[in-house]
């Protein structure tokens, strides 16, 4: 399978807990984002990297949230203290930079905190 | 100001009908894209269709068309001959130049498609 994938598929995890999710872009895309995305409602912008460089955070990106993509390849996203708010669907995204519009996303990682 | 509207919480259409979702934007910018993307129960995004604010021409991919009325700030996603397969909840996104360099998606709260038998 060449498309982005994301580990785990689900995660429950009890409040004050530590999570880390991982997702694998496209090979060839240097650009990656995560959005999260609550019931009912759109994907939300998150963060975004390109190559190993993490060039832009959300406000939505509170100081318990921290995301890393060391070596250009795949990226994490960590989340310290988990809050029951922060249960939703954490989606990963990624393009090739110099060409092409569509984002190409994975399947997501429902988390929900206890 | 929300950026992204869809209006139609649900809708519903009989199978082999058309059927047309909402999406007004907004925006001061003069460049910017437009794309409607399907998520299935299993949570996947899967893109549909993109049109740039500059094509001339509606966007088109086999069933699915984009009515794009630049003055009105709408971009209707038309799927024609619906399928059994096309229930799914829809979403509305713009991409715009922003002042960083990250060209985030924008996303409405979505459509939840239901095809009827």
């Amino acid at each position: 399978d060449t498309g982005v994938s994301q580990d785990p598929r689900h995660k429950i995890t009890k409040r004050g807990q530590n999570v880390t999710f991982r997702c694998d872009p496209i090979s060839e895309h240097n650009r990656l984002y995560w959005y999260r995305q609550t019931l009912g409602q759109g994907p939300e912008f998150l963060t975004y990297f390109q190559n190993e460089a993490q060039l832009e955070k959300s406000r939505l990106l509170s100081d318990r949230f921290s995301a890393e993509r060391p070596k250009g390849s795949f990226s994490t996203l960590e989340i310290q203290r988990t809050e029951q708010g922060d249960s939703a669907m954490y989606l990963c995204a990624s393009i090739l930079g110099t060409g092409g519009n569509e984002q190409f996303f994975g399947p997501g990682t429902r988390l929900t905190v206890l | 100001a929300q950026k992204i509207t869809q209006t139609q919480p649900g809708m519903f259409v009989q199978e082999k009908e058309a059927v047309t979702l909402d999406c007004t934007y907004d925006t001061s910018d003069q460049s910017y894209g437009l794309f409607w993307y399907k998520q299935p129960s299993s949570g996947e995004m899967i893109f549909l269709i993109y049109q740039g604010s500059y094509d001339e021409q509606n966007a088109t991919e086999g069933r699915y068309s984009l009515n794009f009325q630049k003055a009105r700030k709408s971009a209707n996603l038309v799927i024609s001959a619906s399928q059994l397969g096309d229930s799914a909840m829809y979403f509305c996104a713009m991409r715009e130049p922003v002042s960083g360099s990250a060209r985030q998606l924008t996303f409405g709260s979505g459509t939840q498609l239901t095809v009827l038998p």
